[in-house]
């Protein structure tokens, strides 16, 4: 069955360094997806990216950069020289098609936590 | 651009009241979809629809009905509200399914609390 774990429940750093937050995926298909999504302190839900499982290239936007790992089924997402207003839960989510309609399955998310 | 539009936004209920959360994009999207999120949890499913007059459960259906009579609309009743329901409830759309081209816009959410 696909599952989605962020182990890491909180973290907090300091201003201006940089921090890892890990995703790791369960599934059984060839053909998924993979998001992360942000959550300010506001509560609406930010899309950030959507990864598909042919596409392992790393990807940079930013401060943010994202690394997709197929052999160890992971996502792992990167925040460089972070800053106050990354503050905000983190949420990475997979989805497998065509077989699950598509569904969505959700991490518990991350609490990340930048101090000034 | 008004997006996806979630009403109301805070909302108390008394166990075994009945209310009905709206949800409206203007994208012309043919997915829609209703997530709760639960502290310490991700988003879980409750509903969804792939177009005007189709809906289909997710993976918490249970004291929730959904209707879809237009492409715009995709409200959520709660027909007899229970403290279990307390929760954030996230209204979603989307071009194509996820995992398709489209990224999915959320609704601001509705914090919904039973007592």
């Amino acid at each position: 069955a696909q599952k989605v774990t962020q182990a890491q429940t909180e973290i907090s750093v300091v201003e201006k360094e940089d921090v890892t937050l890990d995703c790791v995926y369960e599934t059984r298909d060839t053909t998924y997806y993979l998001f992360w999504y942000k959550q300010p302190p506001s509560g609406e839900l930010v899309f950030l990216i959507r990864r598909n499982s042919f596409d392992e290239q790393n990807e940079i936007s930013g401060r943010y950069s994202w690394n997709f790992q197929k052999s160890t089924s992971s996502f792992n997402f990167t925040i460089t020289a972070s800053q106050v207003v990354d503050s905000a839960v983190y949420f990475c989510a997979l989805s497998e098609a065509p077989g699950s309609n598509y569904q969505l399955i959700w991490g518990a998310g991350t609490k990340l936590i930048i101090k000034p | 651009n008004a997006g996806v539009t979630q009403t109301p936004k805070f909302q108390v209920l008394k166990t075994g009241q009945s209310m009905t959360l709206q949800c409206a994009q203007d994208m012309n999207h043919e997915y829609m979809s209703w997530y709760r999120q639960d502290p310490g949890m991700g988003l879980r499913l409750i509903h969804y629809s792939v177009g005007a007059g189709i809906t289909d459960q997710g993976e918490v259906p249970n004291g929730y009905n959904v209707s879809r009579s237009t492409t715009e609309d995709f409200p959520l009743r709660l027909l007899s509200a229970a403290p279990s329901q307390t929760s954030v409830y996230f209204c979603a759309s989307s071009y194509t399914p996820f995992g398709g081209k489209e990224e999915a816009f959320f609704g601001q959410g509705t914090r919904l609390t039973v007592v």
